[in-house]
């Protein structure tokens, strides 16, 4: 029944790892995103994806890749984690319409260590 | 470029009592859609209210309203009879719409409802 579904919840790793987090919406949304939320709660968006085409990629470094298989999926594989790279990542979706209303997944927090 | 602002990092109310959480925005577009977000301890983004710029008439959803100033650039939310419950961030969104997918937020207010 989850519309937006993240996985893993929480991630722990090791600078220099490489991760992957999955996110999956079945509300049919055409639009797909990720946000970072850093540790003072700031929400930036980092990607957005239209029907699995790249709208938005937001100065976000290239070790930082989204990968959209389809339009109900939208990945984020991080290479080399940093200590930096430590926040809350969200996944959201959206449908074109008269107005916007995201529809968020629950958060996925990385810790890099 | 778009930006949101919220002046007040953090708030208290007493339980029953009303408090208003301030937003101003910045923008050039005539059309656009403002949103107010609570983000509670267990992080999901949950959306209380949201208001479409053409219309006047201010949007209400049951405890929660909107004072939407269009010409001053400011959409405050108004919670009326505070739960404790509604301890949580909450963040003022905007978004323009046409080729422009993103919400821009604003740096959240985290509201305290005390017993």
């Amino acid at each position: 029944d989850t519309a937006v579904s993240q996985t893993p919840k929480y991630l722990v790793t090791q600078m220099g790892n490489d991760k992957s987090i999955k996110c999956e919406q079945n509300l049919g949304h055409d639009t797909m995103y990720w946000y970072k939320q850093d540790s003072k709660k700031f929400l930036k968006i980092m990607f957005s994806y239209n029907n699995k085409e790249l709208i938005i990629n937001e100065t976000v470094p290239n070790r930082f890749s989204p990968k959209s298989p389809d339009k109900a999926h939208l990945n984020l594989h991080i290479n080399s984690l940093e200590l930096g790279d430590s926040a809350v990542y969200f996944c959201a979706s959206s449908q074109e319409s008269m107005y916007r209303s995201y529809t968020f997944g629950s958060g996925t927090r990385l810790t890099v260590v | 470029a778009q930006t949101v602002t919220q002046s007040q990092p953090e708030m208290s109310v007493q339980e029953a009592e009303t408090v208003t959480l301030s937003c101003t925005y910045d923008t050039s577009e005539s059309n656009y859609y403002l949103f107010w977000y609570k983000q509670p301890p267990s992080r999901q983004m949950i959306l209380v209210i949201r208001q479409e710029a053409y219309k006047q008439q201010n949007a209400t959803e049951n405890r929660f309203s909107v004072n939407f100033q269009k010409a001053a650039k400011s959409f405050s939310l108004k919670i009326s009879d505070s739960q404790l419950g509604d301890t949580a961030m909450y963040f003022c969104a905007f978004y323009s719409g046409g080729s422009n997918y993103k919400l821009t937020f604003g740096k959240g207010t985290l509201l305290t409802v005390n017993p």
